[in-house]
């Protein structure tokens, strides 16, 4: 079954509110990335978060690593317009051969203006 | 510098024909990646290469799919005989190795089975 799943699925946001978007993993991970698609777009690489506990932002977005390395999380405030798009965690399962990600469902956020 | 490129960018095939897309990675990538997104999904795992070493292949979803990598640069998908559950959005990626994972992914590729 899958390894990594993300929550929820679909976010529908107020323009200007804050979300939070959930990743978590079956399986102890290596590390976490972060990818952004846009609509009719490919992803783009976001961030990668290597240690447990990691936290690191990017302007509005704040990324977060679990102590346990199993889950991973996404907070971004203040949301625009310019976030719409589809947020896909990927993990390197400890256990994987090679650096062989293993991507999420992706959370799709639609931004009411 | 050039990043990840796919051709072609559109392909509409009929129902049983075969269909090759191309991947041409970024220039020193070691690793290179296929996936396949179906409308509004996520990203399928399709195949992987690394270096010499032998791909992947636990993501090919029928022996009708394949991939091969010629001297650790350009990859060609071949699917023979298309249903129309394939057609979906082909996306290639390549990264290289060392401290950073991060894959670079092409435009991909849009086929359509009629």
């Amino acid at each position: 079954g899958q390894q990594v799943m993300q929550i929820p699925q679909y976010q529908h946001v107020q323009e200007g509110e804050d979300f939070t978007t959930y990743c978590n993993s079956s399986t102890t991970l290596s590390n976490i990335q972060w990818y952004k698609q846009r609509p009719g777009g490919h992803p783009v690489f976001l961030i990668q978060l290597v240690k447990s506990g990691e936290v690191k932002k990017q302007k509005r977005l704040t990324f977060q690593f679990g102590e346990a390395k199993k889950n991973s999380s996404l907070h971004i405030t203040a949301t625009q317009t310019t976030d719409v798009g589809t947020y896909f965690c990927a993990g390197v399962l400890i256990k994987a051969a090679g650096n062989k990600l293993t991507f999420g469902g992706g959370t799709r956020v639609l931004v009411k203006p | 510098g050039a990043g990840v490129s796919q051709s072609p960018s559109n392909k509409v095939t009929e129902k049983g024909k075969d269909v090759e897309l191309r991947c041409d990675p970024i220039s020193g990538h070691t690793a290179l990646y296929w996936y396949r997104q179906s409308l509004g999904q996520g990203l399928e795992f399709l195949i992987y290469f690394q270096g010499n070493s032998a791909p992947d292949k636990s993501g090919l979803p029928s022996d009708r799919f394949s991939a091969e990598r010629t001297g650790g640069s350009v990859s060609t998908l071949t699917i023979q005989r298309t249903q129309q559950e394939d057609s979906a959005v082909y996306l290639c990626a390549s990264s290289t190795q060392g401290r950073s994972y991060e894959q670079y992914f092409g435009p991909g590729t849009r086929l359509t089975v009629t």
